[in-house]
């Protein structure tokens, strides 16, 4: 089955603890994205990768890193978490675009305390 | 830059009527057009689409869409709803380049029985 996974799908974690988020995708998709939805703003984009090794930021990627080593994964890691990161998280993935239909993930609900 | 206003926040509807959400875009070529559908806890999953052409664009699950550039906007209509349609709504735009779309804050649809 075609799908984006996520994990973990939820997790509490405290300030200054560095956290990763996995995400893979099934679909040989070239593109893919992680964005952040919080109540009243929608979806926002963090960072996106048009290929292996080749990552940029989207809207709103203070505190965030990236990695696309493998054209499958994309983590998004949090190397010193703050309150303000609580969010819901969502990484995507299309063919080689963002006008590509996007499949989305499942989402991560990311509390920090 | 470009932006996508979903004026309604909130929309409640009874079974069987019809439904129509309002998207307006801000962009100064064609923009890319998108409807996204959320259900409760799951990921986003795509609805329809308007890249060019005819401007009424048929979607999954009974849905259309009208792109109209004179008044830059891209309304999601449904003849019929049901219950099963109650989620959360969005609009999203791009550009077609490598940036990731933008996308509104969202439509919470609320069905009466």
């Amino acid at each position: 089955e075609a799908q984006v996974t996520q994990n973990p799908r939820y997790l509490i974690t405290v300030t200054g603890k560095k956290l990763t988020v996995t995400c893979s995708q099934n679909m040989n998709h070239e593109y893919m994205s992680w964005y952040r939805q919080d109540p009243g703003l929608g979806l926002r984009q963090i960072y996106y990768s048009m290929n292996v090794e080749v990552t940029d930021k989207g809207d709103v990627p203070e505190g965030y890193k990236v990695s696309r080593k493998e054209k499958r994964n994309f983590p998004l890691i949090l190397e010193s978490p703050s309150p303000n990161q609580t969010s819901l998280y969502f990484c995507a993935s299309s063919l080689s675009r963002p006008k590509d239909t996007q499949y989305f993930g499942p989402g991560t609900r990311l509390t920090v305390l | 830059a470009q932006s996508v206003t979903q004026p309604d926040i909130h929309i409640t509807v009874s079974e069987g009527a019809s439904l129509e959400l309002r998207c307006n875009y801000s962009y100064g070529a064609t923009p890319y057009l998108f409807w996204y559908v959320q259900s409760p806890g799951q990921g986003l999953q795509l609805l329809l689409k308007y890249f060019s052409g005819d401007t009424l664009v048929q979607g999954i699950k009974g849905f259309e869409a009208e792109f109209k550039r004179s008044q830059s906007s891209f309304n999601l209509r449904k003849p019929s709803v049901h219950w099963s349609d109650a989620a959360e709504y969005f609009c999203a735009v791009g550009e077609g380049g490598a940036d990731g779309l933008t996308f509104g804050k969202g439509t919470h649809l609320i069905i009466q029985p």
